[in-house]
C-alpha cells in the first residue's frame, strides 16, 4: 500500500509569484484535504476535495485554489504569494463519504516566500 | 466554531516518567477525536482516535479516553522513551446526525515533548 506523497519537498519563491504543490493520495482513497501549518502552530484547514469536487473550505482567500484529478491526486495553487504564506503545506487523504474518516498525512511541502 | 485547546508546553520528562498531555474541545454535533504526532522535519502521523463518548483509543503504549461530560481527550503514557520526543497534536472532526463528515480536522496548537535519557 502506497502512502500519501507530496512534491516538491522544499520550495523558495518571491513575493507576488505563483506556486503549485502536488499530492498523491493513498491507494484506495478518494478524498484529499490540504492544511497550512505555520511555524510553531497547529495545521489550519484550507479545503477538501471529494471525487473532484470541493467539499468544504476554511478561512483562506480565493488566491488559494485547488484541483483534484480523476486518479484522486490533487494540486494546491497559491497566487500572488505573500510573506505570511511561508509555511509547511500538508496534504491528507481519506476514504470519504458517510461514516468515519481518518485522514492520513503526507510529509509536507515547506514553502518559503522571500 | 469548533476549537481544541491543549496544555501549554513544552513538556520535558526523564525516560520512564509518566506522561499526561491535556486536551479539551468545543464542538457541536458528534465529534471524533484524534491524537497526531509530528517528528522533527516530518508530516503528521495518526497516533490514536476515538469516535464516540467513553471510547478509549490506544497505540504504542499511549491511551486517551473520550470524555463527553468534561469535553476532554487527555493523552497518557505510563513510561515514556527518548524516541517519544516529538510534537503532539489533539484534533477533532465533526459529523452531523446523518454520519456525514464536515470534512476538516480542527487542531490544537501542539505540545512539544522532550524526553531525556
Amino acid at each position: 500500500e502506497t502512502g500519501v506523497t507530496q512534491s516538491p519537498t522544499h520550495l523558495i519563491k518571491t513575493r507576488g509569484q505563483q506556486v503549485t504543490l502536488r499530492c498523491s493520495s493513498q491507494s484506495g482513497h478518494n478524498t484529499v484535504s490540504w492544511y497550512q501549518q505555520a511555524l510553531g502552530q497547529g495545521p489550519q484547514f484550507i479545503f477538501q476535495y471529494y471525487r473532484e469536487e470541493e467539499n468544504g473550505r476554511g478561512n483562506f482567500p480565493p488566491r488559494f485554489s485547488g484541483l483534484q484529478f480523476p486518479n484522486y491526486s490533487s494540486e494546491l495553487n497559491v497566487n500572488a504569494l505573500e510573506l505570511d504564506d511561508s509555511a509547511l503545506y500538508l496534504c491528507a487523504s481519506s476514504l470519504g463519504g458517510r461514516g468515519q474518516e481518518t485522514q492520513y498525512f503526507g510529509p509536507g511541502t515547506r514553502l518559503l516566500v522571500l | 466554531g469548533d476549537s481544541v485547546t491543549q496544555m501549554e508546553g513544552p513538556v520535558t520528562l526523564s525516560e520512564e516518567a509518566f506522561l499526561t498531555i491535556n486536551c479539551t474541545y468545543t464542538a457541536t454535533g458528534y465529534p471524533s477525536l484524534f491524537w497526531y504526532v509530528q517528528y522533527p522535519g516530518e508530516g503528521l502521523q495518526l497516533l490514536l482516535k476515538a469516535t464516540k463518548a467513553d471510547d478509549k483509543g490506544s497505540n504504542k503504549g499511549f491511551e486517551a479516553t473520550y470524555r463527553k461530560e468534561t469535553t476532554s481527550f487527555h493523552l497518557e503514557k505510563g513510561s515514556v522513551q527518548v524516541s517519544d520526543s516529538a510534537v503532539y497534536f489533539c484534533a477533532l472532526t465533526r459529523f452531523n446526525a446523518g454520519g456525514t463528515s464536515y470534512g476538516k480536522l480542527t487542531f490544537g496548537q501542539g505540545t512539544i515533548l522532550t524526553v531525556h535519557p
